[in-house]
């Protein structure tokens, strides 16, 4: 069974400080997302990462992928207020069509 | 491209009634749709996977009988909960995938907040 952590569930910053959110999974992947949702709202994709090494790059927002560690994670340079939201990263089983399993989310708030 | 949209997007009903849900794929054909439920501040949990034409295969644990998923068709599935309780308020939220070229990226509609009195 695919499992996907991640960490921290909640993350308080300052305007202006850099951090790191980490997606741990537990098997073999060849596919993973990162998601942003808003209070009451449906997912916004970020990031699409589909190899090892993979790194791309929106504004604030870096995102990178380690197979071999079955690692991604998603850093947040200089932070803006409008960053805050809930970010899930979410994996796909290599060999499925794509069948998702989603992690556990890390509520971001930056605060002013 | 890739827009996905869902109806209603909240419905308020009675404890014993039935409400339905649908979900469009606007601009692309979808040949899988999911279906997700999400409790407040919690991840998103997958329901069941339609395909256009066939039945739906069901998350262990989800009910078949009380979750309802048709997919007529390769741009609507429809998810009907039968009577509903208090416990299946919910934020339900599907997603269809299959857009060529996009690396079976799954695209989310809006949600539906399902408030069962």
């Amino acid at each position: 069974e695919l499992k996907v952590e991640q960490n921290p569930l909640f993350l308080s910053m300052q305007e202006g400080k850099n951090y790191t959110i980490y997606c741990n999974y537990s098997t073999t992947s060849d596919r993973l997302y990162w998601y942003r949702q808003d209070p009451g709202k449906s997912l916004e994709s970020l990031f699409v990462l589909l190899s090892n090494g993979a790194v791309k790059q929106e504004g604030r927002l870096m995102a990178s992928l380690d197979t071999k560690a079955r690692l991604s994670t998603l850093h947040i340079t200089a932070a803006v207020h409008d960053l805050s939201a809930t970010y899930f990263c979410a994996v796909a089983l290599t060999g499925t069509a794509s069948k998702l399993t989603f992690g556990t989310g890390t509520r971001l708030q930056v605060t002013l | 491209g890739a827009v996905v949209s869902q109806h209603p997007s909240w419905v308020i009903c009675k404890s014993g009634t039935s409400v339905k849900i649908e979900c469009r794929s606007l601009d692309f054909q979808a040949t899988t749709m999911f279906w997700y439920r999400q409790f407040p501040k919690q991840s998103l949990m997958l329901m069941a996977t339609s395909n256009e034409g066939s039945k739906a295969t069901y998350e262990q644990g989800v009910e078949k009988d009380k979750f309802l998923i048709n997919h007529a068709s390769l741009t609507l599935s429809t998810l009907t909960v039968t009577s509903a309780h208090p416990e299946d308020s919910s934020f339900y939220i599907c997603s269809a995938g299959g857009l060529a070229g996009t690396y079976n990226e799954q695209f989310f509609g809006p949600g539906t907040r399902l408030t069962v009195l």
